[in-house]
């Protein structure tokens, strides 16, 4: 149980353009869902808390309108990278918490973003 | 504002040797303390965690790690490693106030030679 999906697992991008990271939990309802990012060989920087039915809660330095976030159902949350430059390539990984459980995560499987 | 301390940033061990990763955070409030670790090209698994009671807990494959409140430490241990626990290791700390938001440490790069 408690399993996380993300997709796509890979994406490149033109610079410019925009994508957008989709992270599930699939076997279990998640109000909260954290989005981080990581740098190679370095740890988890945590970008922003996505709360289900209101807006995301953004760390600080992080633009909150380059890095949108959606999350619209207790299963479903989304990351919208806009306007993708060379300088957001970087692996993107979200972690859900189980509804009324609090302290847990499980985390996806990242998804590597390219911006060329 | 919290934050978490790894001071090892590259172990390389032989096999059979014991293993301590230190971990510092700072925080004057409640904590809870994890341990997660990340294999090559796999995502990120709770190793362990402590939220209250016994201080020394066990957590999966033989690792345990100790919550020493003075010290504000929680330093990972494992008597005998493996070569399957190559992997980067990450010391986490969540704050009873920030709800579940957790910080990560920088992480520390295991290496073990067979």
């Amino acid at each position: 149980g408690a399993v996380v999906s993300q997709h796509p697992s890979r994406v490149i991008c033109k610079s410019g353009t925009s994508v957008k990271i989709e992270c599930r939990s699939l076997d279990f309802q998640a109000t909260t869902m954290f989005w981080y990012r990581q740098f190679p060989k370095q740890s988890l920087m945590l970008m922003a808390t996505s709360n289900e039915g209101s807006k995301a809660t953004y760390e600080q330095g992080v633009e909150k309108d380059k890095f949108l976030i959606n999350h619209a159902s207790l299963t479903l949350s989304t990351l919208t990278v806009t306007s993708a430059h060379p300088e957001d390539s970087s692996f993107y990984i979200c972690s859900a918490n189980p509804s009324g459980v609090t302290y847990e995560q499980y985390f996806g499987p990242g998804t590597r973003l390219t911006v060329t | 504002a919290q934050s978490v301390s790894q001071h090892n940033h590259h172990v390389i061990l032989s096999e059979a040797a014991s293993l301590e990763l230190g971990c510092n955070y700072s925080y004057g409030g409640t904590v809870n303390l994890f341990w997660y670790v990340q294999y090559p090209g796999q995502h990120l698994q709770l190793l362990l965690k402590y939220f209250s009671g016994d201080p020394l807990v066990k957590g999966i494959k033989g690792f345990e790690a100790e919550f020493i409140k003075s010290k504000f430490s929680f330093n990972l241990r494992k008597p005998s490693v493996q070569w399957s626990d190559t992997a980067e290791y990450f010391c986490a700390v969540n704050a009873y106030s920030s709800a579940s938001k957790i910080i990560f440490g920088s992480g520390t790069r295991l290496s073990i030679r067979p």
